[in-house]
């Protein structure tokens, strides 16, 4: 089946340790984005990428980091900086400069212990 | 960043009620998307809009691409149990490395 995986689907995270949560995508797509959703918020982008070795920051970069190494992965990495990183985190992915939708994986919450 | 305005924010409906819910923007866009989240999962595509004025239905969901390509609708007829979910309207500017400017969500509660 194709579709965007993240994991794990929980995570922990203790003071002053970065954590990385992880999305693999299997839709040959160019472009990949990182979300952070709040309880009763929209989608806010924090980073996303339109190539390989390649990402831009989207609106709220600060305290987080990514790479992308592979078309296929794109880690995000929630850094000791960010600190208030409880939340529930969204990649998504779609063929680039298009208009077609955005697919999305089914989110990683991350708690703080 | 931006957020599109959308509303109402809330709203508790009975079975078989109809819905509606719309999506206002101070800029235009050439895309519309319409997305369903169940809690503790991601929001899965519902319905596309590419024209303006375009009118699309995908069972008993109807939505329209305001012909100002300022805003959007949704409908849903004869809700069921299942609709339950928070509903975002999203619009895409071609050119903008495909980046989606998301609603604030309309969250749908429906009673027996």
């Amino acid at each position: 089946d194709g579709g965007i995986t993240q994991s794990p689907k929980y995570l922990f995270r203790k003071e002053g340790q970065n954590v990385t949560l992880s999305c693999e995508q299997n839709l040959n797509h160019d472009a990949m984005y990182w979300y952070r959703q709040d309880p009763g918020q929209g989608l806010r982008l924090i980073y996303y990428s339109q190539i390989v070795n390649d990402f831009q920051k989207g609106d709220i970069a600060e305290g987080y980091s990514v790479s992308r190494e592979k078309k296929e992965s794109f880690p995000l990495t929630v850094t000791s900086a960010q600190k208030n990183p409880t939340a529930f985190y969204l990649c998504a992915s779609s063929i680039l400069n298009s208009n077609q939708p955005q697919h999305f994986g089914d989110g990683t919450r991350l708690s703080i212990l | 960043g931006q957020q599109l305005n959308q509303s109402p924010q809330s709203m508790f409906i009975q079975e078989g009620e109809d819905v509606s819910m719309n999506c206002t923007s101070s800029s235009i866009f050439n895309t519309w998307l319409w997305y369903k989240q169940d809690p503790g999962e991601g929001p899965v595509l519902l319905i596309a809009l590419y024209k303006a004025g375009e009118l699309t239905s995908n069972g008993r969901l109807t939505a329209q691409f305001g012909i100002t390509r300022k805003d959007s609708f949704l409908n849903i007829s004869a809700s069921i149990p299942s609709d339950v979910g928070i509903y975002f309207c999203a619009g895409l500017l071609t050119g903008t490395a495909s980046k989606l400017t998301f609603g604030t969500g309309t969250r749908l509660q429906v009673t027996l």
